[in-house]
């Protein structure tokens, strides 16, 4: 049964890099047919999509963050990460690692438990 | 972007009722609409996918329907087990946005 499981600092001071990393276990990163991806939810607030990858190396963004996500993949670790990065306080949130179920479905399918991340000095 | 609409914001019921949430795109979507359930302090959970396929093990009592920019996700009779938050989300186009979610609460 495939899992996702967030790992990462949960405390990042304003202007640093907010780096996560998620493994995925119980399946490979290497299936031709999905994307992985980030999605957050500052606390009390709506879901908010970050970016998605291809094992392959193919990516998609959200504008809204104005070129500052990078998201990328290691396939010899079966891992896939993301980097925020300035950040400001408007990125403390629950970062979500996610499967999608492949197009055009396109549905998150799998998540991980999250993980709480608090941008402050 | 497509934004995506939830009604009501919240909602509250009774055990054993039928409850009815609507989420509406500001521009045709195809039958691209997923729906989720986010219980406090958990990650949301795949209900529905292409607007009216339940995704496996979901309870049938949780159906969707809908094209273009209106659908609708009904749960047929309330178990104690569904008062959450739930989620739509339009997958025809990125970036993939959300509804602002709509709370189920017990009345």
């Amino acid at each position: 049964q495939l899992q996702l499981q967030e790992s990462g600092p949960g405390l990042v001071k304003p202007s640093e890099t907010l780096s996560l990393t998620c493994t995925v276990s119980g399946g490979s990163i290497r299936s031709s047919s999905y994307y992985w991806g980030w999605i957050r939810q500052p606390p009390g607030k709506g879901l908010e999509w970050i970016a998605s990858i291809h094992y392959s190396g193919s990516t998609y963004y959200n504008p809204s963050l104005k070129s500052r996500a990078t998201i990328s993949v290691d396939r010899s670790k079966n891992q896939f990460s993301l980097k925020l990065s300035p950040v400001t306080a408007a990125d403390t949130a629950f970062y979500y690692c996610t499967k999608l179920t492949g197009r055009p479905v396109d549905a998150f399918d799998i998540w991980g438990q999250g993980t709480m991340v608090t941008v402050s000095s | 972007d497509i934004q995506m609409t939830q009604s009501p914001s919240s909602v509250s019921a009774s055990v054993g009722d039928r409850v009815t949430i609507t989420c509406r795109a500001s521009q045709g979507i195809n039958s691209w609409l997923a729906w989720y359930q986010q219980k406090p302090g958990k990650a949301p959970k795949l209900l529905i996918y292409a607007a009216s396929s339940l995704q496996s093990g979901v309870p049938s009592r949780f159906s969707g329907s809908g094209s273009g920019t209106e659908f609708t996700l009904t749960i047929s009779s309330l178990q104690p087990e569904d008062f959450a938050t739930y989620h739509c989300q339009q997958a025809n186009s990125f970036p993939y946005t959300f509804g602002q979610g709509t709370k189920l609460e017990i009345k």
